[in-house]
């Protein structure tokens, strides 16, 4: 079975910090994605990025970078510089690759909220 | 590209009545569509996947009399939420994937609220 962690409930940073989301994961599969997604208040899920599990190579967007690390089965998320407009709930999720009718289902993590205070 | 529509947006009914949630791909074919549900400050959790011209699989413990998904068209997905009681007002989002790739393209979202 697929399962997903995210440690942080909560997390409050005063504009411009960094900060850093935690994921760690767990599956049988060996190929498979990793995606984190944010949640606005607003409920639309905004898709961020989709890591192959064969990829470990890190990604930086922007103020944004993900940091995946196969033999702790972490993706970890960080934000530099934080902003205002950061502050939603961010999810980590993991997806198989396979065929068939069940294929490509997310599984979520918990949710982490980022408060970022002006 | 890849936007997905939901509708309503939010619905507010009578314990009792029915409630159809409409999810469409609008500019690409979604062979797979996903129906998940959130409570407040939860988690989305998967409660059906469904393919086009095929019933809908359901995840353990979601009640398919209770929640009917119809997937006839490669654009159109619906979940009708049958005799909704109070314990089934949440947040409906839907999501389709592109028959050509793996990503899951997300709907707005449909905030229920049985009263």
């Amino acid at each position: 079975a697929q399962k997903v962690t995210q440690a942080q409930t909560e997390i409050s940073v005063v504009e411009k910090e960094d900060v850093t989301l935690d994921c760690v994961y767990e599956t049988r599969d060996t190929t498979y994605y990793l995606f984190w997604y944010k949640q606005p208040p607003s409920g639309e899920l905004v898709f961020l990025i989709r890591r192959n599990s064969f990829d470990e190579q890190n990604e930086i967007s922007g103020r944004y970078s993900w940091n995946f690390q196969k033999s702790t089965s972490s993706f970890n998320f960080t934000i530099t510089a934080s902003q205002v407009v950061d502050s939603a709930v961010y999810f980590c999720a993991l997806s198989e690759i396979a065929s068939g009718a069940g294929s490509y289902q997310l599984t979520f993590g918990k949710g982490t909220k980022l408060s970022v205070i002006p | 590209g890849a936007v997905v529509s939901q509708h309503p947006s939010w619905v507010i009914c009578k314990s009792g009545t029915s409630v159809k949630i409409e999810c469409r791909s609008l500019d690409f074919q979604a062979t797979t569509m996903f129906w998940y549900r959130q409570f407040p400050k939860q988690s989305l959790m998967l409660m059906a996947t469904s393919n086009e011209g095929s019933k809908a699989t359901y995840e353990q413990g979601v009640e398919k009399d209770k929640f009917l998904i119809n997937h006839a068209s490669l654009t159109l997905s619906t979940l009708t939420v049958t005799s909704a009681h109070p314990e089934d007002s949440s947040f409906y989002i839907c999501s389709a994937r592109d028959w050509r790739g793996y990503e899951q393209y997300f709907g707005p979202g449909t905030r229920l609220t049985v009263t």
